[in-house]
């Protein structure tokens, strides 16, 4: 299995802050990634595809990059409906797996 | 637009079976863009793919899983489910369905469903 760790696990950031997530791959996996935002109790909302494809209709202040074993998720300028938590996934192979998440907190 | 919803019992108790199914509407189930999947995520935790099935049938499962786990697929009825055999307490998840795109990512979920297992 492909296993994801995604650093740092826990940031704390202020409204207009940058904001850069790390996951790194135990092995190559392309740019077969996606990123996620959850809000508690809610259902994960996709962000980032193949790396660096922004989904439709979210702000272009998300941007993601990378390829092989390391990835990562920028947010230009923090909002305040930003604060959430991000999963990164590897899509290359099965099983599937998810990045153990991060959460962004208010500073 | 599309849209997902999980359905089945909250509580199932241990050993027994947990059965759930994933209702597709505004959007045809028999597309060969997509695939379906399963995910689970116990409470205060991360995700855990639990598998997926294509339209065809095809299925692919978590292999920490693989055993006890059955997806299938209702074309007629716009459905996928999951069965999941010989729970214990730590099943206890929510559990959403989601649209895959080939290899691109799940960009679009159900609601999620909360299931324990208890007696």
């Amino acid at each position: 299995d492909i296993q994801l760790t995604q650093s740092p696990s826990f940031l704390s950031a202020s409204v207009g802050d940058r904001v850069t997530i790390t996951c790194r791959a135990s092995q190559g996996i392309s740019s077969y990634v996606a990123w996620y935002q959850q809000k508690p109790g809610k259902a994960p909302k996709f962000l980032i595809y193949a790396a660096s494809t922004l989904q439709s209709g979210v702000p272009s202040r998300f941007s993601g990059s990378g390829s092989g074993t390391e990835f990562t998720l920028t947010i230009s300028s923090l909002q305040p409906e930003d604060f959430a938590t991000y999963y990164c996934q590897q899509l290359n192979s099965y099983p599937l797996t998810f990045g153990p998440g991060t959460k962004v907190d208010i500073k | 637009q599309v849209q997902l919803q999980e359905s089945g019992p909250g509580l199932v108790k241990p050993s027994q079976t947990l059965s759930l199914t994933c209702t597709v509407s505004g959007g045809s189930i028999n597309n060969d863009n997509y695939y379906w999947s399963w995910i689970r995520q116990p409470a205060g935790k991360g995700l855990e793919w639990v598998g997926r099935i294509y339209t065809s049938g095809s299925t692919n499962y978590n292999p920490s899983l693989k055993s006890r786990v059955t997806i299938s697929i209702d074309t007629s009825k716009n459905q996928f489910s999951l069965k999941l055999s010989s729970v214990t307490a730590a099943d206890t998840a929510v559990y959403f369905c989601a649209r895959t795109y080939s290899r691109d990512g799940m960009d679009v979920w159900g609601q999620g469903t909360t299931v324990t297992v208890s007696s």
